[in-house]
């Protein structure tokens, strides 16, 4: 079965400073991998995806992911946080086939200290 | 173009009674996929619709039911709610491998 876990529940970061959060996966083959974002009551925003190709992914807002199959990861970074990065990050799995319904992890939450 | 769209935003249940929220696909996007997300987790598949019919469905009782139209727009069903199923329902469309969500519909039950 497909899981998803984010190992760090809450992550605090000064504004500038770098950011990593961290995805591992659980899959038979290689999924498609995403990461949302979710500001408070709000819906998901797709940040980037990887289908294949080039591991290292650029998306939106700056932000970067790299798929690492010997590693089962698919972490999310950025150079340089900004306060309006505040927010829960999901990253999720989804299967080649057709019917793609996704697999969430449990999400991160990133505070951002002025 | 429109987005996903959702409706009602807010929505306060009694437990026992039935509810039905209602989602508008991204234009062109044909599957619609279900998802409830409890307070401070992450979404968890209910089910998903293709050509009106359920193509997939999560592990959820059979009080949750859904529906698509031939416009692929979609409602959720859940019939005798419990506490428990106060959550944030989302609704994604997608067209191929890619799902777009809508804001969701906070429903509480008290």
């Amino acid at each position: 079965a497909q899981s998803v876990t984010q190992p760090d529940i809450h992550i605090t970061v000064s504004e500038g400073a770098s950011l990593e959060l961290r995805c591992n996966y659980s899959y038979g083959a290689t999924p498609y991998l995403f990461w949302y974002v979710q500001s408070p009551g709000q819906g998901l925003q797709l940040l980037l995806k990887y289908f294949s190709g080039d591991t290292l992914v650029q998306g939106i807002k700056g932000f970067e992911a790299e798929f690492k199959r010997s590693q089962s990861s698919f972490n999310l970074r950025k150079p340089s946080v900004h306060w309006s990065d505040a927010a829960e990050y999901f990253c999720a799995v989804g299967a080649r086939n057709y019917g793609q319904n996704f697999v969430f992890g449990p999400g991160t939450r990133l505070s951002v200290l002025p | 173009d429109a987005g996903v769209t959702q409706s009602p935003t807010h929505l306060i249940k009694t437990r026992g009674q039935q509810v039905t929220l209602r989602c508008s696909p991204k234009s062109g996007h044909d599957t619609v996929s279900w998802y409830q997300q409890a307070l401070g987790q992450g979404p968890q598949f209910i089910f998903q619709y293709y050509e009106e019919e359920e193509r997939q469905r999560g592990n959820f009782p059979d009080r949750f039911s859904g529906h698509q139209f031939p416009n692929y727009s979609s409602e959720l069903n859940v019939n005798a709610l419990w506490l428990g199923d106060s959550a944030l329902y989302l609704c994604a469309s997608s067209l191929n491998s890619e799902q777009y969500f809508g804001p969701g519909t906070r429903l509480t039950v008290t």
